[in-house]
C-alpha cells in the first residue's frame, strides 16, 4: 500500500524567515496531494492541496510543488509568522478517496 | 462545514473491556473515516466507509472494527482495548468545500481514549 514519508519531524525558523517541509510517496498510482495544519488541541485542517497534473500551486504565502517522477511533493511557506507554528501533515491519495499521511513536522516560528 | 461531532470526547477505560466511539454527521456524506493519532506516527488510517454497510479496512485495522448502519453514523469499536491503543481518534468525512471548489477532509474534534 501507499507510505509517505514526512521529514524534518520538526522545523525552528525566525519569523520572516522561509519553511520547507518534504514529503515522498510510494505508490505511483498517488494523483492527490493535501497539507494539513493541525494547531495545538484542534483538529487538522485542509491548507492547500496539489493534484499530479499539476507541478506548483500557490496561496498567498503558502506554495506546494510535486514531482511526480520523483515522487515527492513540498510545502512552502514564505514570511512566516508565529501563527504559522502548528504541526503540518502531508497526505497522498492512492484512491478510494483515501488519504495516507505522513508523520507531521512541528513547526516553530520565533519571534 | 459537514457538522461533524465525535463522542465521548475523553474516556478512560479498562485494559480488556469493550469500548465504542461514535462518529456523526448531518448532511449525508458517502465517505467516513476513521484515525488514530499518535506522537511520531502522524494520522493512520483504521477503517472507512464508503456507505452504509460498506466498510474496508485502512493501515492499522487489528483490534478494530467499524459499523455502519446509517448514513449518518459511523462506529470504531475496539473489542478488547489494550494499552497500545491508548491514542487520540479523530473521525473524517470528505466533502466539497464549495467556497474553494475542492474536495477535503474535515475532521471532528476527536476523542482522547486512555486506557489503563
Amino acid at each position: 500500500g501507499e507510505n509517505v514519508e514526512q521529514h524534518p519531524s520538526t522545523l525552528s525558523v525566525q519569523e520572516g524567515d522561509s519553511a520547507v517541509i518534504k514529503c515522498t510517496y510510494s505508490d505511483s498510482a498517488s494523483n492527490y496531494f493535501p497539507w494539513y495544519k493541525q494547531e495545538l488541541g484542534k483538529r487538522p485542517q485542509l491548507i492547500i492541496d496539489i493534484r499530479s497534473n499539476v507541478g506548483e500551486k500557490k496561496d498567498q504565502r503558502i506554495a506546494v510543488t510535486l514531482n511526480k517522477t520523483a515522487k515527492h511533493f513540498s510545502l512552502h511557506i514564505t514570511e512566516t509568522q508565529p501563527e504559522d507554528s502548528a504541526v503540518y501533515f502531508c497526505a497522498a491519495s492512492p484512491g478510494s478517496y483515501k488519504l495516507i499521511f505522513g508523520s507531521g513536522t512541528r513547526l516553530l516560528v520565533r519571534p | 462545514d459537514a457538522g461533524i461531532t465525535q463522542s465521548p470526547r475523553h474516556k478512560v477505560t479498562e485494559t480488556g473491556t469493550p469500548v465504542t466511539l461514535r462518529c456523526h454527521q448531518t448532511e449525508n456524506h458517502r465517505y467516513m473515516y476513521w484515525y488514530r493519532q499518535d506522537p511520531g506516527h502522524g494520522l493512520r488510517l483504521i477503517h472507512y466507509s464508503y456507505g452504509v454497510k460498506d466498510t474496508d479496512k485502512g493501515e492499522v485495522s487489528d483490534g478494530y472494527s467499524v459499523s455502519r448502519s446509517k448514513t449518518e453514523d459511523f462506529l470504531l469499536t475496539l473489542e478488547s482495548a489494550t494499552s497500545s491503543q491508548t491514542s487520540v481518534y479523530f473521525c473524517a468525512i470528505s466533502e466539497l468545500f464549495r467556497d474553494k471548489g475542492k474536495y477535503g477532509y474535515t475532521f471532528g474534534s476527536g476523542t482522547r481514549l486512555t486506557v489503563v
